[in-house]
């Protein structure tokens, strides 16, 4: 019931096109649902967050949609970059500083 | 915006020494610091999650006695890779969250571990 699923576990995107990775999950409790980039040898950086009272949250070229009813949430990058080259991981907590659950994660690669 | 520093950003050592690694809130206080190990390409472990003053909280099959964290003040938190054998040659990142209304998760630059 702890488990984040994500999928696919590696993506080649053009550069341009859109990147989409997608997350599910089991606990009910969990209520805050962030995205973090991580690139070789750094620590992961969070790049968008939401919560559950919210369908959809956009920053910038990056997306998050979240579907409750489902336990499912993704994260669209839109006009990927090569910059965007790393590896993406979703998580899940519940409220009040609990630890996060992670995604196996989904290295990415945006090709000129 | 909050900022986690973590030193070494990468250490070797030999075998059957120990090493410790440090993890700082820059400025924010961090009342819970979480310990993570990540093998490449795989995804980030937690180890334990310390509150400040209390003793840590060990997930399951992580060795408290190999693995030593101390979390004295709400800005610092280290752990210390006790006897360390090749083995424990990982990535380590630390993370922590502190009383903010958003009570987002900072991470650490993570701390490249060879043991020779």
């Amino acid at each position: 019931q702890q488990q984040v699923k994500q999928s696919p576990q590696s993506l080649i995107v053009q550069k341009g096109g859109i990147s989409i990775i997608n997350c599910a999950y089991e606990n009910t409790a969990f209520d805050y649902f962030p995205w973090y980039q991580q690139f070789p040898g750094k620590g992961p950086a969070l790049l968008i967050a939401i919560r559950p009272d919210v369908s959809e949250k956009k920053e910038g070229r990056f997306t998050i949609s979240f579907n409750k009813s489902a336990k499912q949430f993704s994260l669209h990058i839109m006009d990927s970059q090569p910059g965007d080259s790393a590896t993406y991981f979703c998580a899940a907590t519940a409220r009040g500083g609990n630890k996060l659950t992670f995604g196996t994660g989904t290295q990415l690669k945006v090709e000129l | 915006g909050a900022v986690v520093s973590q030193h070494p950003s990468w250490v070797i050592c030999k075998s059957g020494t120990s090493v410790k690694i440090e993890c700082r809130s820059l400025d924010f206080q961090a009342t819970t610091m979480f310990w993570y190990r990540q093998f490449p390409k795989q995804s980030l472990m937690l180890m334990a999650t310390s509150n400040e003053g209390s003793k840590a909280t060990y997930e399951q099959g992580v060795e408290k006695d190999k693995f030593l964290i101390n979390h004295a003040s709400l800005t610092l938190s280290t752990l210390t890779v006790t006897s360390a054998h090749p083995e424990d040659s990982s990535f380590y990142i630390c993370s922590a969250s502190g009383r903010t209304s958003n009570y987002g998760y900072t991470f650490g630059s993570g701390t490249r571990l060879t043991v020779v």
